[in-house]
């Protein structure tokens, strides 16, 4: 069974158009992350919902707008894609203490032609 | 803010021979410490994780990591390496104390490369 899956798995589209990426955790933790690896395989936090409630809302343009509808699910919805949004985009889920492992999905590669 | 500093983007070792990645740390209050293996088109897989336990830490795969407080460090190390290491390997930090929500601060990764 995944404990954290991401859909698609590979997402190729033209600039200007909206999108989604799906991601589900089965592992019954509270929070859930999105991450953005760029090509050279940084990893940048995006945001992170605890139990439905954004807790973590870094730099990003607002053209990225995470959703979760329950604790179980995060979505993130990019507007008016542009070139520099291609990258690899990670969910990620834990529990909510400190200290804890974050457990990461397969990815979803963006590319946006 | 928490930063990570992983020394050497690329690592060449012959298999069987010994394998070190450097971990450095910035904050003053030793925050968990956290190694991923990262292979390619998969997402990061954790090794092993250091809470504040003993300071050698064994993870999977034969990797273990050492803590050390007076060098902000946490290196990873494997005595013998294998074709199937090779990958990318990120360190992580979160730091302690209540409403840090267990967000990560992570290194810029070290590709392991491991020749025949």
């Amino acid at each position: 069974d995944t404990a954290v899956s991401q859909t698609p798995k590979y997402l190729v589209t033209q600039m200007g158009n909206d999108k989604s990426i799906k991601c589900e955790q089965n592992l019954g933790h509270d929070t859930m992350y999105w991450y953005k690896q760029d090509s050279k395989k940084f990893l940048k936090i995006m945001f992170s919902y605890n139990n439905k409630e954004l807790i973590i809302n870094e730099t990003v343009p607002n053209r990225f707008s995470p959703k979760s509808p329950d604790k179980a699910h995060l979505n993130l919805h990019i507007n008016s894609l542009e070139l520099g949004d291609s990258a690899v985009y990670f969910c990620a889920s834990s529990p909510r203490q400190g200290g804890q492992p974050q457990h990461f999905g397969d990815g979803t590669r963006l590319s946006i032609l | 803010a928490q930063s990570v500093t992983q020394l050497g983007s690329h690592v060449s070792v012959s298999e069987g021979a010994l394998v070190l990645l450097r971990c450095n740390y910035s904050s003053s209050v030793p925050p968990y410490l956290f190694w991923y293996v990262q292979y390619p088109n998969q997402g990061l897989q954790l090794l092993l994780k250091y809470t504040s336990a003993a300071t050698l830490v064994k993870g999977i795969n034969g990797f273990e990591a050492e803590f050390k407080k007076s060098e902000t460090s946490f290196h990873l190390t494997k005595p013998s390496a294998h074709m199937s290491d090779a990958a990318e390997y990120f360190c992580a930090v979160s730091d302690r104390g209540f409403g840090n929500f267990n967000k990560f601060y992570f290194g810029s990764g070290t590709k392991l490369n491991v020749k025949p």
